[in-house]
């Protein structure tokens, strides 16, 4: 079983463009998640989607949107990426708010 | 505020025992984890606690004491291979996840 997958594994992307990163997932869990982890910080929630259909602003959800069509895939959009978005982003999944969450190897984005 | 507070860097040696703490201070509480992160990888699950006392789980134990706001994950007959990030994440009324910065543990032989 893959878990989760996220692409690109890592993204050079010039300030001012747009990037969607990617995550999907194979273990029909309920919830997903985006995290950007920056050195010396604890992950931060982006943004969430507790069941298809629907999503949730998390603690930094400025300058990135989501969307949740189906339970597999949830992509991440940066509209116009800021050097301050350069991070390492995490997607995540679980069955439920309660329950464990399993995460993606990461993409890690620098933004120029 | 939500605030999370964990060691930055620790250090032991092969075969000892280490302790971890973590204190929190959260809107509500409906439980806390432990994540272990090995450089440049994806954090992985450890521990879960929610109710009062000790959880284990062979060599990793994890406690909790939810008056005083306080959980250590202890490590036992520490690996080489146990050097990493270790996470603190507390689940809020909200039902999401407030992490700590991570405690780095550094193994020596």
């Amino acid at each position: 079983t893959a878990g989760i997958t996220q692409a690109p594994t890592s993204q050079i992307l010039a300030a001012g463009r747009s990037m969607t990163l990617r995550c999907t997932q194979d273990m029909r869990h309920n919830a997903m998640y985006w995290y950007r982890q920056d050195l010396g910080l604890g992950l931060r929630l982006i943004h969430y989607s507790n069941t298809a259909g629907t999503t949730g602003k998390g603690e930094v959800p400025d300058g990135y949107s989501v969307s949740r069509a189906n339970t597999d895939d949830f992509p991440l959009t940066l509209a116009s990426a800021v050097p301050s978005q350069t991070s390492v982003y995490f997607c995540a999944s679980s069955d439920g708010g309660q329950d464990i969450q399993y995460f993606g190897a990461g993409t890690r984005l620098s933004v120029l | 505020g939500q605030n999370i507070d964990q060691p930055t860097e620790m250090t032991a040696t092969e075969g000892a025992i280490v302790q971890i703490n973590c204190t929190y201070q959260t809107s509500g509480f409906n439980g806390l984890f432990w994540y272990q992160q090995h450089a440049g990888e994806a954090p992985t699950f450890l521990s879960y606690n929610v109710l009062d006392g000790l959880e284990e789980k062979g060599r990793f134990s994890s406690f909790l004491s939810r008056s005083k706001g306080y959980s250590y994950l202890l490590l036992k007959e520490l690996q080489m291979k146990d050097s990493a990030s270790y996470l603190c994440a507390v689940l809020d009324s909200n039902y999401q996840l407030i992490w700590g910065a991570g405690t780095k543990l550094i193994i020596k032989p």
